[in-house]
């Protein structure tokens, strides 16, 4: 597996909390990206990040932010958490630049959200 | 705007059987597909491309710019192959954003 963790691993929290779930890469990795992954509609983009501090939304972003201070953390905050919310979200690296993973994204093995 | 169309959420075949996962897309330039799997509690990984024109366990996928498919194909079926599977189209004018099919579960019956 490529170097990425996710943290927390599951989360259990009530509507209306903050909740930061963080992605980490040891592979000096220019792009990430957090998804989410339900049943029925497969794995949506939420925001990506093309380097430090640079991010744009992706098809779901309402309700969630997200920001990169340096190259191997790519933080996503729920700033109030709602049910809808309740998925799981993955963590995905890619450099398109690279010669041996043209355009491959690695994903991470995703953190269980609930929220009550 | 881009697309991928997953028709079927659940497919079940039996040891040995062909399978095929449908998929089909919509995009205005040239695509690239890639077809990801997601073993039960592992994440998900690249299985392949179609510019590479692999074969990967066995599976292999050939693009068809005319039916703007790219189906999935294995000629017998094994155990290990029950999963789920994503079809996926990445968005070559931005950030190389991968936009996703719903996924079809694949289960292979002894």
């Amino acid at each position: 597996d490529a170097g990425i963790t996710q943290s927390p691993r599951h989360k259990v929290t009530e509507t209306g909390t903050p909740v930061t779930l963080r992605c980490h890469q040891t592979e000096n990795h220019r792009y990430m990206y957090w998804y989410r992954q339900d049943p029925g509609h497969g794995l949506r983009l939420i925001h990506y990040s093309y380097g430090v501090k640079d991010t744009d939304k992706g098809e779901v972003s309402d309700g969630y932010s997200v920001s990169r201070s340096k190259t191997e953390d790519f933080l996503l905050t729920l700033e109030s958490a709602t049910s809808s919310q309740t998925s799981v979200y993955f963590c995905a690296i890619s450099d398109p630049s690279g010669v041996s993973s043209y355009n491959e994204q690695f994903f991470g093995p995703g953190t269980r959200l609930t929220v009550l | 705007a881009q697309r991928v169309t997953q028709p079927e959420k659940l497919l079940s075949v039996f040891k040995g059987a062909p399978v095929e996962l449908k998929c089909n897309y919509s995009y205005s330039g040239s695509p690239e597909l890639f077809w990801y799997v997601q073993y039960s509690r592992q994440r998900l990984q690249l299985l392949l491309r179609h510019i590479s024109r692999e074969s990967i366990k066995g599976f292999t996928a050939d693009l068809n710019k005319g039916e703007t498919s790219f189906h999935l194909k294995k000629p017998f079926a094994q155990e290990e192959d029950s999963a789920m599977y994503y079809c996926a189209l990445i968005d070559q004018t931005g950030a190389n954003n991968l936009f996703f099919g719903t996924g079809t579960r694949l289960t292979v019956i002894p």
